[in-house]
């Protein structure tokens, strides 16, 4: 099976501009989840998506935003970009996100977003 | 204070040494996690513990539910093994995990 996809690997912003991520999950994965990771605060949890619904959301900002397509890929969107979004964007795909004890989440190689 | 402590935050060891990376917890958890991150950025799920110990390969897990502890070990050790290892909770009647800030791992040959 392929693993989950992330694009770009790669993205360099400006101050107050918008970003848009996408995650592709394993095939067969229903569930989506998206982590931010920066030095100083470590990984945290941004939100997740199962069926095209939010189920869980972290504590960020609304300028954080995301959806999930029916194929199960999943976009997120920054908008108004600060210093501080500056971040490694991880997203992380199982079967069912529900019931930790039997379930495994892969996750993709990350979005490293740089904002000036 | 963080609800998931991870300890040393940084270790250096020589090849073939025995390592401990040790995780403290302070709520109620379905279960436990052990990540490895690689330089870029890439994670791997090692283990998922709600009770006991799990061996794979080299590594082995533990987690002590009542006293809120897990630690990871890794028998002698690689430079392939250098990397971030990240401890993460799964809260009880929650879908959300709680990372610890990770322990990074540099072994010389």
């Amino acid at each position: 099976k392929a693993g989950v996809t992330q694009t770009p690997r790669y993205l360099i912003k400006t101050r107050g501009q918008q970003v848009t991520l996408s995650c592709s999950p394993i095939s067969g994965h229903r569930s989506v989840s998206w982590y931010q990771q920066t030095p100083g605060q470590g990984l945290q949890f941004l939100f997740e998506y199962f069926s095209e619904t939010q189920r869980n959301k972290g504590n960020f900002p609304g300028r954080f935003s995301g959806r999930q397509f029916s194929n199960s890929r999943s976009e997120m969107n920054v908008s108004t970009l600060e210093l501080g979004d500056s971040a490694l964007y991880l997203c992380a795909s199982s079967l069912n996100r529900r019931g930790w004890a039997v379930n495994l989440e892969f996750f993709g190689p990350g979005t490293r977003l740089t904002v000036l | 204070k963080n609800e998931v402590e991870q300890s040393p935050q940084n270790l250096t060891a020589q090849e073939g040494e025995f390592i401990t990376i040790n995780c403290s917890y302070s709520v109620g958890i379905s279960a436990l996690h052990w990540l490895q991150q690689h330089p870029g950025g890439g994670i791997v799920s090692l283990f998922m513990l709600s009770s006991g110990k799990k061996k794979h390969g080299r590594l082995i897990a533990t987690i002590n539910i009542q006293e809120k502890h897990s630690s990871l070990h890794i028998t002698a050790s690689h430079p392939r093994d250098s990397a971030v290892y990240i401890c993460a909770v799964s809260p009880y009647n929650t879908d959300k995990l709680i990372f610890g800030t990770g322990t990074r791992l540099q072994v010389f040959p």
